[in-house]
């Protein structure tokens, strides 16, 4: 079974330019969050996505991050304009639909913000 | 509000020595709980999930965790650690009664086992 792919792994980028991560979650799962994980803390979510509606966006700094889940499989994460704090490692995750289960995540991509 | 507390920052241990990774957890309710890995650029696995039933857990690799709802702690244990039990561990939990289901993690342990 295919895992939760993210892609770009690694992107430097100046202040004020914009940026975009991409997330294909694992066949079938309905819910997919996006994390930040700062250096030297826990992930915090950032959105959560049942199908293609939006569950939980309440942390999500909606001045200048905006995602996207179209077709309620792949998602993309974009951040205009970025600032220096936000640089960190995104994480995605996704999981079957019940709050039981586990999340699955994907390798992350780390952004420097410079 | 859910939160979770790793109090240790780190955690050094012998190779062959038994590991313990602590996590306490504040609920409104009913918690899930779970212990996730984090290997050096490399994004979280799963370890174990505490859902109902049994207050002792098992999940990979050899890890256990017991529930403690009086203590409201759920620590992470393995018997024997190896080398390459070397990773920073993560406590999450879902309070079930929360509206969307938000896992809330703690601050991370590092744990460094030596040979």
């Amino acid at each position: 079974e295919a895992g939760v792919a993210q892609s770009p792994r690694y992107k430097i980028i100046e202040k004020r330019q914009s940026v975009a991560f991409w997330c294909n979650p694992i066949s079938g799962h309905a819910t997919l969050y996006w994390y930040q994980q700062i250096l030297g803390q826990g992930p915090k979510l950032l959105i959560q996505f049942q199908n293609n509606g939006v569950v939980d966006d309440s942390q999500l700094p909606k001045d200048r991050f905006s995602a996207e889940r179209l077709k309620g499989v792949d998602s993309t994460l974009k951040i205009q304009p970025a600032k220096l704090e936000d640089s960190a490692v995104y994480l995605c995750a996704s999981s079957l639909w019940d709050s039981s289960y586990e999340q699955y995540f994907g390798p992350g991509t780390r952004l420097t913000v410079t | 509000a859910q939160s979770v507390a790793q109090p240790e920052d780190q955690v050094n241990v012998a190779e062959g020595n038994p590991l313990t990774v602590k996590c306490t957890y504040s609920v409104s309710g009913n918690p899930y709980l779970f212990w996730y890995v984090q290997y050096p650029n490399r994004g979280l696995q799963f370890l174990l999930k505490y859902i109902t039933g049994d207050n002792l857990v098992k999940g990979s690799y050899g890890f256990e965790a017991e529930f403690n709802k009086s203590q409201t702690s759920f620590h992470l244990k393995k018997p024997s650690a190896l080398v390459s039990d070397s990773a920073l561990y993560f406590c999450a939990v879902r309070d079930i009664k929360a509206a969307g289901n938000k896992l809330t993690f703690g601050g991370g342990t590092r744990v460094l086992v030596k040979p």
